[in-house]
């Protein structure tokens, strides 16, 4: 099994669906993030994640939201999916304070039609 | 705004051939540097991370190198192959911890 995994790999969606992207890691690494990516415009943070109990925002977190319901598993969620938030979102993981370990997740394509 | 640029863009080259990939970046109080590969449609993997108090690391025909007086790192590919194609990104953890990556550079190497 991967360290980092992500569901769904692929999804289409239509304008004003909410859509949850999943992440679950076998790492034990406390930090979590969520990131989309665009040609272009490479990797963007959206949110992320050093415990249970402490959320924050990353560079583009608008018209997303998050939850990490454990230590292992942080979600994304997209309340009304608009066509220009179809991309390639990523969840990662790494350790302790610090950006070591990094793991990546294969990836979730979102289509927003 | 602190920034990481990479150049080239692009790189294609035959097999058999060393090269370097390039990373510079504006933010000087620089934690570490962790150089990534990507390939298509996947995640990233890591592949070296240089701390800020080391020059270089190495593994297998991979070596990359740190100049924080310059805000430059460099990967150095020897003896390239085909399956060397991918795209590298390089990500820098300031001392503040945040992380701020660079665009990439897909890398085709040719049989």
């Amino acid at each position: 099994d991967a360290d980092v995994t992500q569901t769904p790999r692929n999804r289409i969606t239509k304008t004003g669906k909410r859509i949850m992207l999943e992440c679950s890691q076998t790492k034990g690494h406390d930090r979590m993030y969520w990131y989309r990516q665009d040609p272009g415009l490479g990797l963007r943070l959206i949110y992320y994640s050093f415990d249970v109990k402490d959320i924050n925002k990353g560079e583009i977190s608008d018209g997303y939201s998050v939850s990490r319901q454990a230590q292992a598993k942080f979600s994304l969620s997209l309340e009304s999916a608009i066509p220009n938030q179809t991309a390639l979102y990523f969840c990662a993981t790494s350790e302790g304070t610090s950006n070591y370990g990094y793991t990546f997740g294969s990836g979730t394509r979102l289509t927003v039609v | 705004k602190q920034e990481v640029t990479q150049i080239p863009a692009a790189l294609s080259v035959p097999e058999g051939e060393n090269l370097v990939l390039n990373c510079s970046f504006t933010d000087s109080a620089i934690y570490n540097l962790q150089w990534f590969r990507q390939d298509p449609g996947k995640g990233l993997t890591s592949l070296l991370l240089i701390q800020s108090s080391q020059r270089e690391q190495t593994s297998g025909r991979l070596n990359a190198s740190l100049d924080k007086s310059s805000g430059r790192s460099t990967l150095y590919i020897a003896a390239s192959q085909p399956g060397d194609s991918a795209t590298y990104l390089c990500q820098h953890a300031g001392n503040n911890r945040k992380l701020i990556w660079g665009l990439g550079t897909s890398l085709a190497v040719n049989p």
